[in-house]
């Protein structure tokens, strides 16, 4: 089965840029999705598609992707993204099964 | 509005079994594949199982496969798993999922609030 690659923490000053990634195979053939959850809290789709923001989520949240990396980027990072940041995609096995990273803690300094 | 309501966690022992319901609103449940996604404690997110909306086609991570079984009732509005010989490695925090795909994505747009289950003697 497909594996998909996530730095652990990644941290970024209030109002600055950061980029968190997601690595593997399965990226080169689907698009990721990309989750935050904050503790105690159910997941919340950020991103998903080629580059797409379901309605509420602030136009700071884009994603990009080339290659077998996908990437989740954050244009000016706010205390409130402060959060567990997850990427999926489908199995590239063609099993139909889900792949997730195994999620990245941004913390805002 | 949607809505994804998870119940029927608990306390079981090692061995026993456990049923989870999910009651889904705000939405035609029945055009919609539906998932289950588990988090243990201090862990990821990890996919278990997800259901066509005609319960035509079902998968199963390995994890679980011959252990738990996904099922629905669309009269119902209503997503299930059935979890029998559970072990403590399935202690989780169970969500239910709304999946969206196509040839080149899958992803969850509404997800539940959870329910936790714990195996321990």
């Amino acid at each position: 089965s497909s594996e998909l690659t996530q730095d652990p923490a990644v941290s970024v000053a209030l109002g600055q840029t950061v980029r968190i990634t997601c690595q593997g195979d399965s990226l080169r053939s689907y698009y990721a999705s990309w989750y935050q959850q904050k503790p105690g809290q159910a997941p919340v789709l950020v991103i998903y598609g080629k580059n797409n923001r379901p309605s509420g989520i602030p136009d700071r949240f884009s994603g990009s992707s080339s290659g077998n990396t996908a990437s989740l980027t954050i244009t000016g990072a706010q205390a409130e993204d402060e959060a567990d940041y997850y990427c999926n995609s489908r199995d590239s096995s063609g099993n139909h099964h889900v792949v997730f990273g195994g999620g990245t803690k941004l913390t805002v300094l | 509005e949607v809505q994804l309501v998870e119940s029927g966690g608990g306390l079981v022992k090692p061995g026993g079994s456990l049923r989870l319901s999910c009651a889904a609103s705000g939405f035609t449940f029945s055009s919609y594949s539906m998932n289950w996604v588990r988090q243990a404690p201090g862990k990821g997110l990890e996919w278990v199982s997800s259901i066509s909306s005609s319960s035509s086609y079902i998968y199963y991570a390995d994890s679980v496969k011959g252990r738990f079984t996904i099922s629905r009732d669309n009269a119902k509005n209503s997503l299930y798993l059935q979890m029998n010989s559970l072990r403590a490695e399935d202690t989780a925090v169970y969500y239910c999922a709304r999946e969206i795909s196509s040839s080149w994505y899958v992803y969850f747009d509404y997800w539940g609030q959870g329910t936790l289950v714990t195996v321990s003697s």
